[in-house]
């Protein structure tokens, strides 16, 4: 069964701190792992996608990577306006994206 | 563009009435997808198409939701018979083939 698992599912961090957000998958037929921001009451937007183990994207202060079973968000020194819900998918071979229930970021001035 | 464009943002219904709810997507974007999220989770995919054919629905699709895509332009996806658990943020997204999907505001619906 296709299932995506993010953690932690809250992370307050003092502006500046630096952190990771994890998504481990499994996912049969993984054609490519996505990368979603999405602030209250709003649709998600798109981030960055990943196609195979050992590749980066970077945008501002972060950085996805992604191995064989997890993907990495990581964010450098952030801002109050990086507070947000991140969100995981992958992306199944029937090109659906499978979604986890998010981190929900703040950063706190 | 102006990206993908959903119709109402909020939609108050009573239980038992019929709801419709219209996206356009990004012009030239061949897929069109519905997802539903209710609160504290992630969006669920509901149905996709590409041009006017809808290639795929979940088993979260009852005989009560149906989505049409006519021309293969803007999508309609109507619900009959609203139930109180179908109150949800209802998504809709667009992409090209084989691409990263954009999403819409979402249209909040509340069954009361």
């Amino acid at each position: 069964e296709d299932q995506v698992t993010q953690s932690p599912e809250a992370l307050r961090l003092q502006e500046g701190e630096s952190s990771s957000l994890n998504c481990s998958y499994t996912v049969s037929g993984l054609r490519g792992l996505f990368w979603y921001r999405q602030d209250p009451g709003k649709g998600p937007e798109f981030l960055f996608t990943l196609y195979s183990a050992g590749e980066e994207k970077e945008k501002e202060r972060l950085k996805a990577t992604l191995t064989k079973k997890e993907s990495f968000l990581h964010i450098t020194a952030p801002k109050p306006e990086d507070s947000a819900t991140y969100l995981c998918a992958g992306q199944t071979g029937a090109n659906n994206l499978f979604f986890g229930t998010g981190t929900r970021l703040t950063v706190i001035p | 563009d102006t990206g993908v464009s959903q119709d109402p943002r909020h939609k108050i219904t009573k239980r038992g009435q019929n709801v419709t709810f219209r996206c356009d997507p990004i012009s030239e974007h061949n897929r069109l997808y519905w997802y539903r999220q209710t609160l504290g989770q992630g969006p669920e995919f509901l149905t996709y198409f590409q041009n006017e054919a809808q290639l795929e629905k979940s088993r979260l699709l009852s005989d009560r939701f149906s989505a049409e895509r006519p021309k293969g332009s803007f999508s309609t996806l109507e619900i009959q018979r609203t139930e109180q658990g179908d109150s949800a943020m209802y998504l809709c997204a667009s992409s090209f083939v084989n691409t990263e999907a954009f999403f819409g505001q979402g249209t909040r619906l509340t069954v009361v």
